[in-house]
């Protein structure tokens, strides 16, 4: 399939252990903000979203944090398996239906 | 419940040529968004189709437009195809309030 995420910042982790992605978003006024795991040849697929009145929310494996202050945001994969090897996109929107705006992109690999 | 569905998955077109691309929009979604991502890139807003009409666009010029149908699937039309519109085309399909993003697998346009 075709390759994504040529030339992104790469982040290799042995299987099992946990992952942390980071992102830095754009727009203060953003209130929504959705993380992203994308496989080769394949469109972005959800993996957990957070609004801007939480700083913390957990999913199965994976918790995402959110820092308004900094206006950052992590995602953390906890046990990292070889099929969470893929790009990970951070998006950000305000609410009322305006669009996505991506971040640039993370490439996890995992080392079994 | 059915997801994002596009169509056609890869196009090759020669420069010059005129494009028609296909989204079927996640059951209960009303808005829909179009996405190109270059390789290597994050995906950039097209634009965005409300109740039939476009009511967001990035920067992108006219010579991409869009049409949404009552069914609230949609197309994505490129004329004067360049060799830089070589991309994958994502469509992503949403609720009225701005969340539950749902993204299709895309289309993969190549132009030689």
């Amino acid at each position: 399939g075709e390759s994504v995420g040529l030339h992104l910042p790469t982040l290799s982790v042995q299987e099992g252990d946990n992952s942390i992605i980071n992102c830095a978003y754009s727009n203060s006024a953003s209130d929504y903000f959705i993380w992203y795991k994308q496989e080769s040849g394949k469109g972005p697929q959800f993996i957990i979203d957070i609004r801007s009145n939480m700083d913390k929310r957990q999913g199965q494996r994976v918790t995402v944090l959110l820092n308004k202050t900094v206006k950052h945001l992590s995602l953390q994969i906890a046990a990292t398996q070889p099929g969470d090897s893929a790009v990970y996109f951070c998006a950000e929107t305000r609410s009322g239906n305006t669009p996505l705006v991506f971040g640039k992109g993370t490439r996890l690999s995992v080392i079994a | 419940e059915t997801g994002v569905t596009q169509s056609p998955t890869h196009l090759i077109k020669t420069r010059g040529q005129q494009v028609t691309l296909r989204c079927s929009s996640q059951s209960g979604h009303n808005t829909v968004s179009w996405y190109q991502q270059a390789l290597g890139q994050g995906p950039q807003f097209i634009f965005q189709y409300y109740r039939e009409e476009e009511n967001g666009r990035g920067n992108f010029p006219p010579r991409f437009s869009g049409l949404q149908f009552p069914n609230y699937s949609s197309e994505l039309n490129v004329n004067a195809l360049e060799l830089d519109d070589s991309a994958l085309y994502l469509c992503a399909s949403s609720l009225e309030s701005g969340y539950g993003y749902t993204f299709g697998s895309g289309t993969r346009l190549t132009v030689v």
